[in-house]
């Protein structure tokens, strides 16, 4: 059974129109993260929620934000996607932050930018 | 800057035969080395760890191999399988830092 719940799998989009991608968590962590795959990349930290702590990357850009409005779910807000923004975007979740907790990572959605 | 350097980019190896991909860090206070595993339309998935107080941990035909004092740390798959192809990982603590990848492709 899936444990981290992204949806959609894929997203299309338009250039400028906001987005929301959701992430659902069924493992009650604590922490839920937000990365940004492009291809052939590695995964890239954007931020962070450590229960209700938001906790971001410097070099995250101001586009992008996040809500989690309880501890299963966790929104990734574009807000006005450009076409370098196009990616894979994980959501993963641990029991705490920090050394040795394992995170889990959903299967990502894959957004596009017309 | 990158903190954590990831090789070969790409490996292709022979059924059976042993993959090894190498990383190699900076920052000395990372204290945990886990590798991950994504297979295509997957998220990352993690496939073994080591904290750098042991050299070598394994599991099944998986082995990590660590040198503290060069800041390196190698992944062996010994007796790869066509399913082992996938893209590897390697990553450092706290929060999660990522080497670019290697895309491994076992022949049959």
């Amino acid at each position: 059974d899936a444990m981290v719940i992204q949806n959609p799998r894929y997203q299309v989009t338009q250039f400028g129109k906001p987005v929301t991608l959701s992430c659902s968590q069924t493992l009650n962590h604590n922490v839920m993260y937000w990365y940004q795959q492009k291809s052939s990349q590695a995964p890239k930290l954007l931020f962070h929620y450590y229960d209700k702590d938001f906790n971001n990357e410097a070099d995250t850009p101001d586009n992008f934000q996040s809500r989690r409005p309880n501890t299963s779910f966790c929104f990734l807000d574009i807000r006005s996607p450009g076409l370098g923004d196009a990616a894979m975007y994980l959501c993963a979740t641990s029991r705490a932050p920090g050394t040795a907790n394992i995170q889990y990572f959903g299967a990502g959605t894959r957004l596009s930018v017309l | 800057q990158q903190q954590v350097k990831q090789s070969p980019q790409s490996l292709i190896v022979q059924k059976g035969g042993i993959s090894i991909i190498n990383c190699a860090y900076e920052n000395t206070a990372f204290d945990y080395f886990p590798w991950y595993q994504q297979f295509p339309g997957k998220g990352p998935a993690l496939l073994i760890a080591i904290r750098p107080d042991v050299s070598e941990k394994k599991e099944g035909r998986f082995t990590i191999s660590f040198n503290k004092s060069a800041k390196q740390f190698s992944l062996h798959i010994m007796d790869s399988q066509p399913g082992d192809s996938a893209t590897y990982f390697c990553a450092a603590s706290n929060q999660i830092i990522f080497g670019k990848g290697t895309r491994l492709h076992i022949l049959p």
